[in-house]
């Protein structure tokens, strides 16, 4: 039982470069989020998608999209990355209002 | 948005000792889980608990819904508790996290 599977683990990217995060979760959970973590600061939400074919803006979604792709799979896009998007990036799903469940993170560094 | 509070922010323990970490929300909520990141940054879940008292091992969590405040309680402290604690809470489909309280388990 894989859990919650991101990939990649580890990605640097020059300034201006897009690319896509992947998260992928075998627990048939509705929904699905996207977080960042800066230093020192706790986890905010980018994006989430309470269900298949729904996808919301949380807190910080400039400079983001994402895509549900299906029941399983939720990946966020970079259009045009910046080094403020320099950050390590979690995502969780969960059942309804029930336990939400993390990733093991993207370590993403834009220079 | 829910405000979420952590306190303290940092703790420093020696092995052995107990503790108690606060976490205050703004308003009414029906989820809130309690995390520990540990020093490889993965998020281990600790507790489910929008309401009432769970314990597992020696750790326990108490949640005050009606008055907005849970308590994680650390017994027995050991090296390996070391890390970042968050509270996160949330109601239906967001959760928002605390700045989290960062341990320090000294042998």
């Amino acid at each position: 039982n894989a859990g919650v599977t991101q990939t990649p683990k580890f990605q640097v990217l020059k300034t201006g470069q897009s690319m896509t995060l992947q998260c992928a979760q075998d627990m048939n959970h509705n929904s699905m989020y996207w977080y960042r973590q800066d230093p020192g600061m706790g986890l905010r939400l980018i994006y989430y998608s309470a269900s298949e074919g729904t996808t919301d803006k949380g807190e910080v979604p400039n400079g983001y999209n994402v895509s549900r792709l299906n029941k399983r799979e939720f990946s966020l896009r970079l259009e045009s990355a910046a080094p403020s998007q320099t950050s390590v990036y979690f995502c969780a799903s969960k059942k309804d209002r029930y336990e939400a469940f993390f990733g093991q993170g993207t370590r993403l560094t834009v220079v | 948005g829910i405000q979420v509070e952590q306190s303290p922010p940092d703790l420093i323990l020696q092995e052995g000792a107990n503790s108690t970490l606060q976490c205050n929300f703004s308003d009414s909520v029906n989820n809130l889980q309690w995390f520990h990141q540990n020093p490889w940054g993965q998020l281990i879940n600790l507790f489910y608990i929008p309401s009432g008292t769970k314990q597992n091992g020696r750790l326990s969590a108490t949640t005050v819904a009606t008055e907005r405040y849970s308590l994680l309680y650390i017994s027995s402290s050991q090296t390996t508790d070391s890390g970042v604690y968050f509270c996160a809470v949330g109601n239906d489909y967001k959760l928002s996290f605390g700045a989290g309280t960062t341990v320090t388990v000294r042998a």
